[in-house]
Formats: C-alpha cells, sequence, structure tokens
C-alpha cells in the first residue's frame, strides 16, 4: 500500500513568486494535516482536513498560505507570494482516526525561498 | 514560545550501549506525550507514546519515561544499534485533544550510534 506522498519533494523559488505543494494521503484516510518545520526548530501544525473540510487552521501563518483539499482526496498548500521565512520542510500526514499515534507523515518539501 | 524543549540538539553512542533522549514540557495540561523517529528524507514515523497516567510505557528495545512533577520525559533505546540513528522528536498534546492536529513537538535529537 502506497504511503503518503508528497510533491515536489524540494522547490526553490524566488521571493515573491507563488509555490503549490501537493500531498496524496493514503487511500481512504479522511484525515489530513500539514506541519512545517523552519530550519533547526520545531515541527509546527499548520491545518487539518477532514475529507474537503477544514476542521482546524489554527496553525496558518497568514493569509499567504492557502490549503484547500478538493474531493476529499489530496491536498494542495499555496504560497503566495512568498517570503523569505517561509522556508522550511512541509510535512503532510493522513490518519483513518484523528488519534496522532495514527498519523502516517510523507517524506516532506523542502521549501527554499530566496 | 515554546512548550516542547529537547536541549540536546544531538547525541553519539557506541553501538550496544543504552541511548537516552530527553525531553522538558511547560504546559501543565499536556498529558499525552509521544516519540518520533525520523530518517533523512523521510518523514516522521510514531514511535511510542505515554499516557499520564503511567509513568513508564516499554516496546522492545524503547522504553518512555514521564516524571510528572519535573515536567520531564525521556526514551531510552537498550541496546542501541546502528539502525537507530536518527532525529529523534518528543511531542506532547494537551488534556483530551490527542488529535494530530493537538501537538506540539520538539526541535528533535539526532541520534548516532556508532558500530
Amino acid at each position: 500500500e502506497a504511503g503518503v506522498t508528497q510533491f515536489p519533494s524540494h522547490s526553490v523559488i524566488e521571493k515573491g513568486q507563488t509555490v503549490t505543494l501537493r500531498c496524496d494521503p493514503i487511500s481512504g484516510h479522511d484525515n489530513l494535516y500539514w506541519y512545517r518545520r523552519v530550519m533547526g526548530k520545531e515541527i509546527k501544525f499548520l491545518l487539518h482536513f477532514v475529507k474537503e473540510s477544514k476542521q482546524d487552521e489554527s496553525g496558518m501563518p497568514n493569509n499567504r498560505f492557502l490549503a484547500e483539499r478538493t474531493g476529499g482526496t489530496y491536498s494542495t498548500l499555496k504560497v503566495q507570494p512568498a517570503e523569505l521565512e517561509d522556508s522550511g520542510v512541509y510535512f503532510c500526514a493522513s490518519s483513518q482516526s484523528t488519534g496522532a499515534s495514527g498519523a502516517f507523515f510523507g517524506q516532506g518539501t523542502r521549501l527554499t525561498v530566496v | 514560545d515554546q512548550q516542547v524543549k529537547q536541549n540536546s540538539p544531538s547525541l553519539s553512542v557506541q553501538e550496544g550501549r543504552i541511548s537516552i533522549l530527553n525531553c522538558d514540557y511547560t504546559n501543565s495540561m499536556f498529558d499525552y506525550f509521544l516519540w518520533y523517529k525520523k530518517y533523512p528524507a523521510e518523514g516522521p514515523t510514531f514511535l511510542i507514546s505515554i499516557s499520564s497516567i503511567k509513568d513508564k510505557n516499554e516496546d522492545g528495545r524503547f522504553t518512555v519515561f514521564l516524571n510528572k512533577s519535573a515536567k520531564h520525559l525521556s526514551l531510552h533505546i537498550v541496546p542501541s544499534q546502528p539502525g537507530d540513528s536518527a532525529v529523534y522528536f518528543c511531542a506532547a498534546s494537551a488534556r483530551g485533544q490527542t488529535g494530530a492536529n493537538n501537538l506540539f513537538f520538539g526541535t528533535g535529537t539526532r541520534l548516532t550510534v556508532i558500530p
């Protein structure tokens, strides 16, 4: 069975540009989470989808970040316009239940804004 | 302000010896704690958890100890193996909020097990 897959694995963009990250969760997982780890710091929660609905977006840093989950399948996280402080590794996770121990993480997308 | 702290960014241990990774937290509302393991170019993988009603949880070579009065937990790996070399993240969630959206992570400790 395929795990959580994220695309691209690495993206380098210039400040002011737009980037879209994609996450394909494990099939059948209704819960999908986005996290971010800024270099050397802790992993921080961004938002949580249940199917196509945003259940909790309390971790989204500002309105330059837009997450969608069309049809309750894959999800995208768009950063527009990107700023230098957006650099980091963006992780996606999915789970059947909401329990933290049941969440499976993707390999992450390393975003570098120059 | 960071509520979960891993003050050791790195740790090196000889194969076969014990690895002890430490984690401190500041929020007294935290009552569920998890450890994740992360290899390079992979996402974190759940390793072991402990609820605040316990002070110890064991799973094979991995044991997590919780000291609520000190707001401290530790992960013991015995015996350590080269395949254990990875970054270990401590995470916590508050009372009744055990969902993955309510996790507070530490900054991670890179463990290197030397053959």
